[in-house]
């Protein structure tokens, strides 16, 4: 049975263009988490998705910052116009319903340059 | 706002010597604590988990303790070996579903 898996691993974007991250959760998963972390602190939520439902965004910035969980297909955490502040590790988990672990990816580190 | 705090955050220990790291949380109605070993470049690894029902659980030379009442909990490494040395993490799940976490505790084991 595979991870969660996430790519890129790396992605590097210049100021104002957009960065669209990518997660497959553990087969028998419905629920998505994403995470966000900065070198040397502990990771933060961003939010909660089910299959084609936003639970819980309320740890994402509220303009530029876009998720989604398609029926078919990964989850996406889009980034619009990129800045340097957004530059970190994010972290993408997933869980089957109705249980408290969440497991995660490899991450996927985004530089803004 | 919720949150957890994470004692020490560096933690050197010569190998097989014991390690233990202390996190405190503030939300009385958390009632799950999970442990995450995060290697380099890599995504965190849950290693062992508490729910509020329990006092301690063991696995092989991990263990966690939990006191409610004082709200804080432990990780208890013993006989470290080489492997063992990561960033580890605790956490506390508040609202259900989202999992706050403390700062990291990096864990040097000395030969």
């Amino acid at each position: 049975n595979a991870g969660v898996m996430q790519n890129p691993r790396h992605l590097v974007r210049r100021r104002g263009q957009e960065a669209r991250l990518r997660c497959s959760p553990m087969k028998g998963h419905s629920h998505v988490y994403w995470y966000r972390q900065l070198p040397e602190e502990g990771l933060k939520f961003m939010v909660y998705l089910q299959k084609e439902n936003i639970i819980d965004e309320s740890g994402m910035p509220k303009e530029r910052f876009s998720a989604e969980f398609p029926k078919e297909g990964p989850s996406i955490l889009r980034i619009q116009q990129v800045v340097r502040g957004d530059s970190a590790a994010y972290f993408c988990a997933s869980s089957p319903a109705g249980t408290d672990e969440q497991y995660f990816g490899p991450g996927t580190r985004l530089t803004v340059t | 706002g919720e949150n957890v705090e994470q004692h020490p955050s560096t933690l050197s220990v010569q190998e097989g010597d014991s390690a233990v790291i202390k996190c405190t949380y503030s939300d009385s109605a958390s009632n799950y604590f999970p442990w995450y070993k995060q290697e380099l470049g890599k995504g965190p690894q849950l290693i062992i988990d508490i729910r509020s029902n329990v006092g301690e659980k063991k696995d092989q030379r991990i263990a966690v303790t939990l006191n409610k009442t004082a709200k804080h909990f432990s990780l208890h490494i013993t006989e470290t070996q080489p492997e063992d040395s990561a960033v580890y993490f605790c956490a506390a799940k508040y609202s259900n579903y989202q999992l706050i976490w403390g700062a990291g505790t990096k864990l040097i084991i000395k030969p």
